[in-house]
């Protein structure tokens, strides 16, 4: 069973950088589509970017200017780091596995998502 | 890019009723339209692919159906463990949207 898990900082002053990591473990991140998904408190689901496991990357064009997603596979992990925050990044970020089904992708499996606030 | 929208935003029944979730997209998606359970504090779950597709584990009461661009997704008989937060996602094309989410209570 394929499983996800997030870590980093739960807290992130003004102006700095968020950096979030993700832990796959009962699969390879090989052949398959990494993505970071954020909810902030009482919202909906908002996509942040993918990378595919050879280390190509897009990126929700909202953010496309201050996030970056790598993937390290010895590690079996992949990572998000997104720059200059303000407190409208105030979010559960979940890392998810998409699965290819037909042209497009759905999200199988997902981590426990990680609650990370900026404020000063 | 696609938008979705979902209807009603919050929704009140009480345990064995019939509920259904409406999903429309703002253009034709065929049916790649997936549905999400979200319980409070929890990771969304996937429910449904292809609009009418059971992934494995998710209970018969659980059904979908749709094509084009309106879509729904009903629960024959509530359950107290139905409560949750549910999305819609669209994945014709890139980039993949969700709806806004429909908040399912118990009346």
């Amino acid at each position: 069973q394929v499983q996800l898990h997030e870590s980093g900082p739960g807290l992130v002053k003004p102006s700095e950088t968020l950096s979030l990591t993700c832990t796959v473990s009962g699969g390879s991140i090989s052949g398959y589509y990494w993505s970071w998904i954020r909810q902030p408190p009482g919202k909906g689901l908002e996509w942040v970017g993918y990378v595919y496991y050879v280390g190509s990357a897009n990126y929700n064009a909202s953010l496309r200017s201050r996030a970056t997603i790598a993937v390290d596979m010895s590690k079996n992990q992949f990572s998000l780091t997104l720059t200059s925050v303000t407190a409208a990044d105030t979010a559960v970020y979940y890392c998810a596995r998409e699965r290819s089904h037909g042209s497009g992708r759905i999200y199988d499996y997902w981590g426990q998502g990680t609650l990370v606030s900026v404020a000063s | 890019d696609i938008q979705m929208t979902q209807s009603p935003s919050t929704l009140s029944a009480s345990i064995g009723d019939r509920v259904t979730i409406t999903c429309r997209a703002n253009q034709s998606i065929s049916t790649w339209l997936a549905w999400y359970q979200q319980k409070p504090g929890k990771a969304p779950n996937l429910l449904i692919s292809k609009a009418s597709s059971l992934e494995s584990g998710v209970p018969s009461r659980f059904s979908g159906s749709g094509s084009g661009t309106d879509f729904t997704l009903t629960i024959s008989s509530l359950q107290p463990d139905d409560v949750a937060t549910y999305y819609c996602q669209q994945y014709y094309i890139y980039s993949w949207g969700f709806g806004q989410g429909t908040k399912l209570e118990i009346k």
